[in-house]
């Protein structure tokens, strides 16, 4: 099946740029889609589609996607994007919904 | 705006079979637009997909939990439903239920909020 992976974990401080990378195998041919989670709460849809964004998502959360590399990029870091944030794709093999590990952001 | 809401035991013993109902509202479940998806997060680790229903009853199941999972629908009930059997330890999870446009690839775009299940004797 197919795999996603993401570093463990990503330090940034307050107002500097985040990127969290997802790694895959010909990643660029999917669509990658960013979720963000907070301590005890579901995900939440931040970036879909490789770079669209949800109503009521802030412009400083944007996506890209290319060869075998997805990046989730927070600009402005604010001390409320402390969370895990997870890539996903849809893959045509038996497991269609796969996740990549999390990436626990950490705003100094 | 739509909301799902997951509903079940907390508790379940081992060997025994986890039930689990996600209630849809501001939407209608039949509507033939969606996939209707159950998902799993053991403590302190990841998200794994565990299955999907179409308003039609057609469902999908991932490879690893496909001989112990029955997802059904009740359209009725504007429901959907989650079986698991021979449950271990290892079956200790927050499990969400989560709505995908049934365009191919698309994304997660409601969750609820998620119940926590304790497989234990």
């Amino acid at each position: 099946s197919y795999v996603l992976t993401q570093p463990p974990s990503v330090s940034v401080a307050p107002g500097q740029t985040a990127r969290i990378t997802c790694g895959g195998n010909n990643i660029e041919s999917k669509s990658v889609h960013w979720y963000q989670q907070k301590p005890g709460q579901a995900p939440v849809l931040v970036v879909y589609d490789d770079g669209e964004r949800p109503s009521g998502i802030p412009e400083r959360f944007s996506g890209s996607n290319s060869g075998n590399t997805a990046t989730l990029t927070i600009s402005r870091v604010e001390a409320g994007d402390e969370a895990d944030y997870y890539c996903q794709v849809w893959d045509s093999g038996s497991d269609p919904y796969v996740f990549g590990a999390g990436t626990k952001v950490t705003v100094l | 705006q739509v909301r799902l809401q997951e509903s079940g035991p907390g508790l379940v013993k081992p060997s025994q079979t986890l039930s689990l109902t996600c209630t849809v509202s501001g939407g209608s479940i039949s509507s033939g637009s969606y996939f209707w998806s159950w998902i799993r997060q053991p403590a302190g680790m990841g998200l794994e997909w565990i299955g999907r229903i179409y308003s039609s009853g057609s469902a999908n199941y991932s490879p690893s939990l496909k001989s112990r999972v029955t997802i059904s629908i009740d359209t009725s009930k504007n429901q959907f439903s989650l079986e698991l059997t021979s449950v271990t330890a290892a079956d200790t999870a927050v499990y969400y239920c989560a709505r995908a446009p049934s365009v191919a690839g698309s994304a997660f775009d409601y969750w609820g909020q998620g119940t926590l299940v304790t497989v234990s004797s």
